[in-house]
């Protein structure tokens, strides 16, 4: 069956460390996208690529980087630079048209030891 | 920049009853695009309906159906004959060039 798979489901982060979420889709699928949710709060994007090789900010790209080297593929790596990285992180993928909706994956929660 | 606002953090409804969930939005778009998703317990996105701005006539899917009223900027989902598998959080988004989501409204069904 088709779809996102986030991996690792839990992760846990010293300070100082870089950790990297994994997101896999097979839906063939143009476009990709990264979320933070925090409690009580909606999805705020990260960042979101529509193309391979190319990514843009989202609205708090700060401490975090990205990288689509494959069609299927966009990781996600949050870096010491993000302060306060304890949230859960939800992956997307859509055709790329703007009124195709987004599938998402399962998410991954990650949290500072 | 698109802004979603959903002004009701948490309601109830009884089994059965009929529920709205407001949603407001604002741009400066012409053409985009709405969107409800629920977000159960699993914490799993799920698509519940969507709707194109260009489109008049209102979208409905089985006992989900929005209220959409474009120069209002207003996206309210209407959810009849609740059922207790509804008990999720539910969020608005707007999609132009990417997709904006609500803060969400917290949705218990109660027996």
């Amino acid at each position: 069956d088709g779809g996102i798979t986030q991996s690792p489901k839990y992760l846990f982060r010293k300070e100082g460390q870089n950790v990297t979420l994994s997101c896999e889709q097979n839906l063939n699928h143009d476009a990709m996208y990264w979320y933070r949710q925090d409690p009580g709060q909606g999805l705020r994007l990260i960042y979101y690529s529509q193309i391979v090789n190319d990514f843009q900010k989202g609205d708090i790209a700060e401490g975090y980087s990205v990288s689509r080297e494959k069609k299927e593929s966009f990781p996600l790596t949050v870096t010491s630079a993000q302060k306060n990285p304890t949230a859960f992180y939800l992956c997307a993928s859509s055709m790329g048209a703007a009124y195709q909706p987004q599938h998402f994956g399962d998410g991954t929660r990650l949290s500072i030891l | 920049a698109q802004t979603v606002t959903q002004s009701q953090p948490e309601m109830s409804v009884q089994e059965a009853e009929t529920v709205t969930l407001s949603c407001t939005y604002d741009t400066s778009e012409n053409n985009y695009y709405l969107f409800w998703y629920k977000q159960p317990p699993s914490r799993q996105m799920i698509l519940v309906i969507r709707q194109e701005a260009y489109k008049q006539q209102n979208a409905t899917e089985n006992r989900f159906s929005v209220n959409f009223q474009k120069a209002a900027k207003s996206f309210s989902l209407k959810i009849s004959d609740s059922q207790l598998g509804d008990t999720a959080m539910y969020f608005c988004a707007f999609m132009k060039h990417d997709m904006r989501f609500g803060a969400g409204t917290r949705l218990t069904v109660k027996p």
